[in-house]
């Protein structure tokens, strides 16, 4: 149980293009999203939060119109890199913790890594 | 605010080797809860351990275990008999715990994490 799917797993696209990536909950509810973004050999580095039905909280350094989080269902989250550039080519990582358990544990999707050339 | 410091950058090992990777935060927070995960070359990360604040409790699972100590603020993890598909990136993570309007915020803030590579 408690699956996370992300898809695109991997992208490559040319400069000034938007990338939209999403995170599933395959078998469970999810009120709360995690976006992380990961650079290599380095630690994940929270970028927002998304909670169903509201705007994301984005944490400090992050730009929310660089980086456009919808979190339409209960099951589905969305990140948009607008206009990315090549400083945006990272792993960004998606997680999940389930309706029904306020402290339970993120449930993390298997990554996107976004190449922009 | 919180902080999780994996001093290892690095651990190297041989096979059936036993190994304990360090975990130190710190909070002001009375109730938290502390994570382990796991990320392997693949990339995705596997959820290990949630442990929270008023449990010290050490655990075993397989040959897995760990050790949380309080008043070190240490939440150390020690790996039996160490196999080569035990190589992958570890992470400490600690979690807030704070009620906003009644829902959790649950934010996760990691350590640097930890390469573990396992020879044969």
């Amino acid at each position: 149980g408690a699956v996370v799917s992300q898809h695109p797993s991997r992208v490559i696209c040319k400069s000034g293009t938007s990338v939209k990536i999403e995170c599933r909950s395959l078998d469970f509810q999810a009120t709360t999203m995690f976006w992380y973004r990961q650079f290599p050999k380095q630690s994940l580095m929270l970028m927002a939060t998304s909670n169903e039905g509201s705007k994301a909280t984005y944490e400090q350094g992050v730009e929310k119109d660089k980086f456009l989080i919808n979190h339409a269902s209960l099951t589905l989250s969305t990140l948009t890199v607008t206009s990315a550039h090549p400083e945006d080519s990272s792993f960004y990582i998606c997680s999940a913790r389930a309706l029904d358990s306020l402290f339970g544990p993120q449930h993390f999707g298997d990554g996107t890594r976004l190449s922009i050339l | 605010a919180q902080k999780v410091t994996q001093a290892q950058t690095e651990i190297s090992v041989v096979e059936k080797e036993d190994v304990t990777l360090d975990c130190v935060y710190e909070t002001r927070d009375t109730t938290y809860y502390l994570f382990w995960y796991k990320q392997p070359p693949s990339g995705e990360l596997v959820f290990l351990i949630r442990r929270n604040s008023f449990d010290e409790q050490n655990e075993i699972s397989g040959r897995y275990s760990w050790n949380f100590q309080k008043s070190t603020s240490s939440f150390n993890f020690t790996i039996t008999a160490s196999q080569v598909v035990d190589s992958a990136v570890y992470f400490c993570a600690l979690s807030e715990q704070r009620l906003y309007g009644g829902t959790s915020y649950g934010k996760l803030t990691f350590g640097q994490g930890t390469i573990l590579t396992v020879h044969p």
